[in-house]
């Protein structure tokens, strides 16, 4: 069964603190990969799309990678408005019908003063 | 502004009602999709639709219903055969030539 798995669950940082979140997925043919931020009951603000290992995208503070069985996230310098859960999730081969998408449980980040 | 627009915010119900979630875009795209979040999972995918008239279950699609007459709406029913409807809902969509899918603000749903 096609899975993702993000690590950590939490991530307490303090600001300026760099750090990573990680997405592992297993491997049945990767279609595409994308990194959401989603606040406190709000929905899910697209980041990021990656679709082949060696590719980076960045956005500010963010940073995004892929290599063929995960992703990372970079967060460089980190400041309080950061503070958010990060959603990965995985466009697989095998249920590209559709352009569905298997997230992964989140990283819930929180940056401190 | 274009954009996703669900309502209402937060929705109550009773066991054994039947509820309808609100989803209407207006950023011309052609697929629309129905999530539910629980806490501490991901999101997991209930119904999509990819054209007007024209929708497919999803990994959870046991107790619900959607209809799709209008591009620019994909309501979603909560019927009594849900079990645990109590969850938070996210309705998003996709442009025909991009895979990336846009989400709304959600619904949050509580049974009584």
């Amino acid at each position: 069964e096609d899975q993702v798995t993000q690590s950590p669950e939490a991530l307490r940082l303090q600001e300026g603190e760099s750090s990573s979140l990680n997405c592992s997925y297993t491997v049945s043919g990767l279609r595409g990969l994308f990194w959401y931020r989603q606040d406190p009951g709000k929905g899910p603000e697209f980041l990021f799309t990656l679709y082949s290992a060696g590719e980076e995208k960045e956005k500010e503070r963010l940073k995004a990678t892929l290599t063929k069985k995960e992703s990372f996230l970079h967060i460089t310098a980190p400041k309080p408005e950061d503070s958010a859960t990060y959603l990965c999730a995985v466009q697989f081969m095998i249920k590209a019908a559709g352009n569905k998408l298997t997230f992964g449980g989140g990283t819930r980040v929180l940056v401190k003063p | 502004d274009g954009g996703i627009t669900q309502s209402p915010k937060y929705l109550f119900r009773k066991e054994g009602q039947n509820v309808t979630l609100s989803c209407e875009q207006n950023l011309n795209h052609d697929a629309m999709y129905w999530y539910r979040q629980d806490p501490g999972q991901g999101l997991r995918l209930i119904y999509y639709s990819q054209i007007v008239n024209d929708f497919q279950k999803g990994d959870i699609a046991e107790g619900y219903s959607v209809s799709r007459e209008k591009k620019e709406s994909f309501p979603l029913t909560v019927t009594s055969a849900q079990k645990n409807p109590t969850a938070f809902y996210l309705c998003a969509s996709r442009s025909g030539q991009h895979n990336e899918q846009f989400f709304g603000p959600g619904t949050r749903l509580t049974v009584l």
